[in-house]
């Protein structure tokens, strides 16, 4: 089973800033087709997730530009270029590389 | 647009079974593979099982192998899961879930004595 690691737990941000979360896998995340199944999604209190991010890089349909992914092999990135009031929630990575799919514990944004 | 009607959860004491159920609409239902997700009360999320797109297909948690079935019933569009031997741990909202892009609302199970 591949391990999903996020990092940091809890993370603080004052509006219109940066944000930055972490993910790291306990083994490469290129799959026999060459494609790297890493997925970010973000859900909010009382709701389902939402996919934000599909394979490391590509936004979803309706997913706004400020949030960007970026990684390879086996680290991997989502950036939040500024912070809004909306984005509060977690944050979890998903390997669909392999069976079985597994997420990481999570993120939390808070706003500051 | 993609809809999926999620039902079947409730309150199950532990050892019982539960049939949680996934209308899907919006989309070729046939055509894609699905999944279940849980999520237990304040905790992260964890992959349930997954079928192909025929069915012909399954993998599982090893929390649930042996307990847990996925099926599927393509000329109805739906999504099944049927779960056995119930133990506390099992405890979660259940999502039914198309390619990690679309998710049910959820459903509650709950196993208690």
């Amino acid at each position: 089973e591949i391990v999903m690691t996020q990092s940091p737990l809890s993370a603080p941000v004052t509006l219109g800033q940066p944000a930055s979360f972490s993910c790291t896998s306990s083994q490469s995340l290129v799959n026999s087709d060459g494609n790297t199944y890493l997925s970010w999604l973000h859900q909010r209190p009382g709701q389902p997730p939402r996919l934000l991010i599909y394979k490391i890089s590509n936004r979803f349909s309706g997913v706004p530009g400020r949030f960007i992914g970026s990684g390879a092999g086996t680290d991997f990135t989502l950036k939040i270029s500024k912070v809004e009031a909306e984005d509060v929630g977690v944050y979890y990575c998903m390997q669909t590389t392999q069976f079985p799919h597994t997420f990481g514990q999570g993120t939390k944004l808070e706003i500051k | 647009e993609v809809q999926l009607l999620q039902s079947g959860g409730g309150f199950v004491q532990p050892g019982g079974s539960l049939r949680l159920s996934c209308a899907a609409s919006g989309f070729k239902f046939s055509a894609h593979a699905m999944s279940w997700v849980r999520q237990a009360p304040g905790k992260g999320l964890e992959w349930v099982a997954a079928i192909s797109d025929s069915g012909t297909r399954t993998d599982y948690a090893d929390s649930v192998k042996g307990r847990f079935s996925i099926f599927r019933d393509n000329s109805k569009n739906t999504l099944f899961l049927q779960m056995d031997s119930l133990r506390a741990e099992d405890t979660a909202i259940y999502y039914c879930v198309l390619r990690i892009q679309s998710w049910g609302q959820g459903t509650q199970v709950s196993v208690s004595s």
